[in-house]
């Protein structure tokens, strides 16, 4: 069955460094998204994007983060200049559209992401 | 404002059916979904119902939607250690493709 992965699992890195966060969506979908989880928090929406170009996104989607779809598999998270509290569970998602059976976010196993 | 809330925590006995409640506030919400949450794991789709529908059976599970009290629920019958995991309700409001998600119930199945 196909599935969304990430990668790293987990990255740790300095406060001011930036990290670069990877995804693979499922091959046939065309919406991608980021959601985030701090932790003991909900799970938040960062941003979907779609035709290569962000089609929301939320206020926590400041200019320090950015996303691209380098080549035809690849969907990123880029993060310029980490802060403490962007420590969190990063989850990439993606599905084939937006609405009958082709609504669902299927999304991938996280990236855990500390900041020192 | 868009809000979804869960109670924290359910522990049921193996076998019984478990009822995980989520109530929502934005009424022009166009899908509903179960997500489910096992540790280290990411978050599993279990099933999802359309605004315009009272109820969702797929094998062991149930959805209910009660829109005139913005109530979602999801009934596990015959519940099994496995099912011991965080659900997370979520909506997708109209207009938007962001799902907004509730603070996850754990549910714990004991013997």
């Amino acid at each position: 069955e196909p599935e969304v992965t990430q990668t790293p699992s987990h990255q740790v890195t300095q406060m001011g460094q930036e990290v670069i966060l990877r995804c693979v969506p499922i091959s046939n979908h065309l919406y991608f998204y980021w959601y985030r989880q701090i932790l003991g928090q909900k799970v938040e929406f960062l941003v979907s994007f779609y035709n290569n170009e962000i089609s929301e996104k939320s206020e926590i989607f400041d200019d320090q983060f950015s996303v691209e779809r380098p080549d035809g598999s690849n969907f990123t998270l880029k993060i310029r200049s980490t802060k403490l509290e962007d420590s969190a569970m990063y989850f990439c998602a993606s599905s084939a559209g937006t609405s009958g059976e082709d609504n669902e976010q299927f999304f991938g196993p996280g990236t855990r992401l500390t900041v020192l | 404002g868009e809000d979804v809330e869960q109670s924290l925590f359910l522990s049921v006995r193996e076998g019984d059916s478990s009822v995980i409640n989520c109530t929502y506030t934005d009424s022009s919400s166009t899908y509903l979904y179960w997500y489910k949450q096992e540790p280290g794991a990411g978050l599993q789709l279990l099933t999802y119902i359309f605004s315009n529908m009272d109820m969702k059976q797929d094998q062991r599970l149930t959805v209910l939607l009660n829109k005139k009290d913005k109530h979602l629920s999801l009934r596990i019958a015959d519940t099994q250690t496995g099912d011991s995991a965080i659900y997370f309700c979520a909506e997708k409001v109209w207009g938007y493709n962001k799902l907004i998600f509730g603070a996850g119930t754990r549910l714990a199945v004991h013997p």
